[in-house]
């Protein structure tokens, strides 16, 4: 089955330092690799959305990249802020279908 | 432009009830979901429906019915609840491939 896998331990770093998270997936090849924010007690947010052509994609201080053959995509914070701090889901759409699965999530804690 | 609202925010059942979680999108939105998120689960797809008058089952179906009688509206049931069914049950609707999430339900099954 098809299966999403993000680093479940909790990420801290410095503030002003980049934190870099993974999301590994198996099974399957996707057409496109999406990022989302999600905070304590609210709803997960769109932040970028990466397709199977594209190796890399820039949104402000976030950078995604995407890597068919490593089935793996890496998401970049760079110049990290405290008001980063959060969760951070990646989803990926299943090829022939409207459906998504996501990942677990990795909490980023940016210290001060 | 208020985007997806869910209600309620919370609820609280005993195990057998039954209720309604109602989602509402002012974006005309084709697709709409429903999922629930568990502790160290993720977000899992419960149904989702592609258009008005249709639903779809998606990872987790068992226990839910869901509707969609109108466009800005889909409701998820819980016919009898069980424990198992305590969650956060976010409510979801796409435009290209972007998911707008609603702020969540959050039930507990007693």
């Amino acid at each position: 089955s098809q299966k999403i896998e993000q680093n479940s331990e909790a990420l801290n770093i410095q503030e002003g330092k980049t934190a870099t998270l993974t999301c590994n997936y198996t099974n399957y090849s996707p057409a496109y690799l999406q990022w989302y924010r999600q905070d304590p007690g609210r709803g997960p947010v769109f932040l970028l959305l990466i397709r199977e052509n594209e190796k890399e994609k820039r949104k402000e201080r976030l950078k995604v990249t995407f890597d068919t053959t490593l089935k793996q995509s890496l998401f970049h914070i760079t110049a990290s802020q405290p008001a980063d701090s959060a969760t951070y889901l990646c989803a990926l759409g299943l090829p022939g279908t409207y459906k998504y699965i996501f990942g677990t999530g990795t909490r980023l804690k940016v210290l001060a | 432009n208020a985007g997806v609202t869910q209600t309620p925010k919370f609820r609280v059942l005993k195990t057998g009830q039954s209720m309604t979680l109602l989602c509402a999108q002012d974006m005309n939105h084709e697709y709409m979901y429903w999922y629930r998120q568990d502790p160290g689960m993720g977000l899992r797809l419960i149904h989702y429906s592609v258009g008005e008058g249709t639903t779809a089952k998606g990872e987790v179906p068992d226990g839910y019915n869901v509707s969609r009688l109108k466009k800005q509206n889909f409701l998820l049931g819980l016919e009898s609840a069980a424990p198992s069914q305590t969650s956060v049950y976010f409510c979801a609707s796409k435009r290209d491939n972007e998911q707008y999430f609603g702020p969540g339900t959050r039930l507990t099954v007693t």
